[in-house]
């Protein structure tokens, strides 16, 4: 089983649409969850944390479910710049690895005039 | 956010040469440096963990005589890809982490990346 798997599109959706992402971990010992966006070509940038209260960042907003080793993204009313590759990462923490970073593959998301 | 820059931004070169990548922090101090690898259409995988004053550390199946890593300041990593070969095609990242509580915990800013191609 990957470490980090999510699903890897693409979610093709219109101008203004809610799109959600679902991304599940399989160690236990993760401490820390992000979100990053990758566009084409070009190296990832942190797109928001993720903790277990949940957070909100202007239209996205994040949870991580510890117990079912499950974190989402969920974009409201999405812009045509939200277009990219969203990375599920989990940290390391573990087996002597502080703070290493496992990325999922991504997510592809186009949103359409 | 932080700042952290590569160079070059992408290189061609003969199969058999060696090239050196860098990765510098411009407005911190990092301790601690990480080295990727994409494939296309792949996830990145992590390649070594390198701390500053010391050697670095290899993941699984990374060969350390092949992809020598110096993190010889607190803002400048090197990556040299010795005797290349067209595998080792591929787009390089840096990512540096800002010291503890700066952006918070664990969190790392990546460089633009290095796309290399061995002919």
């Amino acid at each position: 089983r990957k470490e980090v798997e999510q699903d890897p599109g693409p979610f093709n959706v219109p101008e203004g649409a809610t799109v959600a992402f679902n991304c599940t971990y399989s160690n236990s010992a993760s401490q820390s969850f992000f979100w990053y966006r990758q566009d084409c070509r070009k190296e990832p940038k942190l797109l928001m944390s993720v903790y277990s209260s949940g957070n909100e960042d202007g239209r996205f907003t994040a949870q991580l479910n510890r117990a079912s080793q499950y974190i989402s993204l969920l974009i409201r009313d999405s812009k045509l710049s939200d277009s990219a590759t969203y990375l599920c990462v989990a940290s390391k923490n573990y087996g002597g690895s502080q703070g290493n970073l496992i990325f999922g593959k991504g997510t592809k998301l186009s949103v359409k005039p | 956010g932080a700042v952290v820059s590569q160079h070059p931004s992408w290189v061609i070169c003969k199969s058999g040469t060696s090239v050196k990548i860098e990765c510098r922090s411009l407005d911190f101090q990092a301790t601690t440096m990480f080295w990727y690898r994409q494939f296309p259409k792949q996830s990145l995988m992590l390649m070594a963990t390198s701390n500053e004053g010391s050697k670095a550390t290899y993941e699984q199946g990374v060969e350390k005589d092949k992809f020598l890593i110096n993190h010889a300041s607190l803002t400048l990593s090197t990556l040299t890809v010795t005797s290349a070969h067209p595998e080792d095609s591929s787009f390089y990242i840096c990512s540096a982490r800002p010291p503890a509580g700066r952006f918070g915990t664990d969190t790392q800013y990546f460089g633009p990346g290095t796309r290399l191609t061995v002919l």
